[in-house]
């Protein structure tokens, strides 16, 4: 599928900290999901947004579906070790369940 | 949220040979589940549509006589890379739809690492 605009590629942070990234794209999408792969493992869904506007909540996660239907973003608040991994966004908008993915950001997280 | 299994999680295999992953969706039915390879820091490459009772469908450049494709009941798919080579060796990833009709959502088994000697 078409790659999704992905940004930062990577984040040092320390424990504690919030975070923030985020997904653009030039084309519409119905649906906004994001999803965090550790090492080894496949993608577990996180957020999954289904509205433009709508900002949801998943513990310290937060996620957003961009007014233009064009982009999403992702925070995390108050980080903590387990945080650690890498956050795929995914957006969807036809009727065969296929995704576009981000690139992916790697964070990390310093005690 | 919906489980979906993947078996093996790792496979070292000589090349030549042939090697089968399957991906079971646990606790639903998924008509359709895909396929992606997944290269060492990067993002998921999608392999192949697979649908229950019918042939699946490649992305462009995925051989499709390489990478065999199964689905023949609604909680089973299976993908067989056949005569592997060292360049076939990647992280499989399998993911089945198991949300609300259209949203997209989509559920991940664990990965399968395939090690071609």
């Amino acid at each position: 599928g078409q790659q999704l605009n992905q940004s930062p590629q990577s984040m040092f942070i320390q424990e504690g900290e919030d975070v923030s990234m985020n997904c653009t794209s030039s084309s519409i999408f119905n649906t906004w999901l994001w999803y965090k792969q550790e090492p080894g493992e496949g993608p577990v869904l996180l957020i999954a947004l289904y509205k433009a506007g709508e900002l949801t909540s998943n513990g310290r996660l937060t996620a957003q579906f961009g007014i233009t239907r064009k982009d999403s973003f992702l925070n995390i608040s108050a980080s903590i070790p387990s945080d650690v991994g890498i956050y795929f966004c995914a957006g969807h908008r036809s009727n065969d369940y296929k995704l576009s993915f981000g690139a992916g950001t790697t964070v990390t997280v310093r005690a | 949220g919906a489980v979906v299994s993947q078996h093996p999680s790792w496979v070292i295999c000589k090349s030549g040979t042939s090697v089968k992953i399957e991906c079971r969706s646990l606790d639903f039915q998924a008509t359709t589940m895909f396929w992606y390879r997944q290269f060492p820091k990067q993002s998921l490459m999608l392999m192949a549509t697979s649908n229950e009772g019918s042939k699946a469908t490649y992305e462009q450049g995925v051989e499709k006589d390489k990478f065999l494709i199964n689905h023949a009941s609604l909680t089973l798919s299976t993908l067989t890379v056949t005569s592997a080579h060292p360049e076939d060796s990647s992280f499989y990833i399998c993911s089945a739809a198991g949300g609300r009709p259209n949203t997209g959502e989509l559920f991940f088994g664990e990965g399968s690492r395939l090690t071609v000697l």
